[in-house]
């Protein structure tokens, strides 16, 4: 199993520019999260899926969007990249809350705005 | 609301030595789950343990040992001693049964294990 994959691993953005997320699961997990890690700091949780054709908010959501079409892929969506955004993105899935499974992460992706 | 707190935002160490990083959290459920994950050098998130609320056996896996106390909402990490390749930073997390995700993150500690 790959588990959960992230791409791209690195990437810089203008400031106004656009940019998709990519996160894929192999694992058949109901759900899905997207972390951002600021420097220094834990992280904090921007949005979540619990299911496909569900999301919803987390802590920090404004300034980006997410969907979930299919049980496998949750991307992450930044319309207008702001410096703001510099950061350390990471997807995680999850089965069910039972104690025998735990949370995924993937690899990262870090994220310049410049 | 939950809340995770780790109050030591960094420790040093000489190889050898023991160290304890401290985890402590607030919830109003009756059924939670805790996490510890590592962050080496790499960036990667490491799964280290998880504990559900009902379980407050203390766990020794190797080098590394946990001590689950729910009375002080405790949930603190033993490192035995420790070896430069345990130079990371540490989170503590914690999971709400009846949210999912707000699986919430401490803001960590960093260690560094001097040789």
């Amino acid at each position: 199993n790959a588990g959960v994959t992230q791409t791209p691993k690195f990437r810089i953005l203008k400031i106004g520019q656009s940019m998709t997320l990519q996160c894929t699961q192999d694992m058949n997990h109901n759900y899905m999260y997207w972390y951002r890690q600021d420097p220094g700091m834990g992280l904090k949780l921007i949005y979540y899926s619990v299911g496909a054709g569900i999301t919803d908010k987390g802590e920090v959501p404004n300034g980006y969007n997410v969907s979930r079409s299919t049980t496998e892929d949750f991307p992450l969506r930044l319309e207008l990249a702001a410096p703001s955004q510099t950061s350390v993105y990471f997807c995680a899935s999850s089965y069910i809350l039972n104690p025998n499974y735990g949370y995924t992460f993937g690899s990262g992706t870090r994220l310049t705005v410049v | 609301a939950q809340k995770v707190t780790q109050a030591q935002t960094e420790i040093s160490v000489v190889e050898k030595e023991d160290v304890t990083l401290d985890c402590v959290y607030e919830t109003r459920d009756t059924t939670y789950y805790l996490f510890w994950y590592k962050q080496p050098p790499s960036g990667e998130l490491v799964f280290l343990i998880r504990r559900n609320s009902f379980d407050e056996q203390n766990e020794i896996s190797g080098r590394y040992s946990w001590n689950f106390q729910k009375s002080t909402s405790s949930f603190n990490f033993t490192i035995t001693a420790s070896q430069v390749v345990d130079s990371a930073v540490y989170f503590c997390a914690l999971s709400e049964a009846s949210y999912g995700q707000n699986f919430v993150f401490g803001p960590g500690t960093r260690l560094s294990v001097l040789p």
